[in-house]
């Protein structure tokens, strides 16, 4: 059974750099066909996608977020991450990696971590 | 990028009720449309996906329909364990993925 766990900073002062990595058990972060998500979801609002990096390494980015997100893959440790940077109190969110199903054109989010809060606070 | 219109934002319905919530994407998007289920404090769960198909172990009272820019998800009869806020997915342009605003199911 895959599971996915995220861990990083839960305190990241304005303006500085949101780091967080995903763990990926049970399965391998090379397998074809996969790409890798963050999702986020501020307190008490809905979810918004961030981006994904697919098995080859591609990467892409809601481009509401494009100048300041970062996501890369470390396989040695069958991990990847997120950065994203110069934060501000609307970065405020629990952190969600997932898996995405990536044939194109189909695609789904179908194993998700368990959500990490992240608070932008001085 | 694809606007998704959920409704409604929150509903309230007995034990053994038909239940229906509906997407409305802002241009075709073909049947590229999934719906998860979010319950408190958890991560989303897939439970539809490609408009129509049923994840697998997910209960048969849940379903999907629809295509173009009209889409809708139904549990035909509700149970105590069904509540949770419910999110359509769009993914017709893998370069924008975008949620709608979810739908927050109670028990009456």
């Amino acid at each position: 059974q895959l599971q996915l766990q995220e861990s990083g900073s839960g305190l990241v002062k304005p303006s500085q750099t949101l780091s967080l990595t995903c763990a990926v058990s049970g399965g391998s972060i090379s397998s074809g066909g996969y790409s890798w998500s963050w999702i986020r979801q501020p307190p008490g609002k809905g979810l918004e996608w961030i981006g994904y990096i697919y098995h080859s390494g591609s990467t892409y980015y809601n481009p509401s977020l494009k100048s300041r997100v970062t996501i890369s893959v470390d396989r040695s440790k069958n991990q990847f991450s997120l950065k994203l940077s110069s934060v501000t109190a609307a970065d405020t969110a629990v952190y969600y990696c997932a898996r995405m199903v990536a044939t194109p054109p189909r695609s789904r989010f179908d194993y998700w971590g368990q959500g990490t809060l992240v608070t932008v606070s001085s | 990028d694809i606007q998704m219109t959920q409704s409604p934002s929150s509903l309230s319905a007995s034990v053994g009720d038909r239940v229906t919530i509906t997407c409305q994407a802002s241009q075709d998007i073909s049947n590229y449309l999934n719906w998860y289920q979010q319950k408190p404090g958890k991560a989303p769960k897939l439970l539809i996906y490609d408009a129509s198909n049923l994840e697998t172990g997910v209960p048969s009272r849940f379903s999907g329909s629809g295509s173009g820019t009209d889409f809708t998800f139904t549990i035909s009869s509700l149970q105590p364990e069904d509540i949770a806020t419910y999110y359509c997915q769009q993914y017709d342009n893998l370069l924008w993925i975008t949620f709608g605003q979810g739908t927050r199911l109670e028990i009456k």
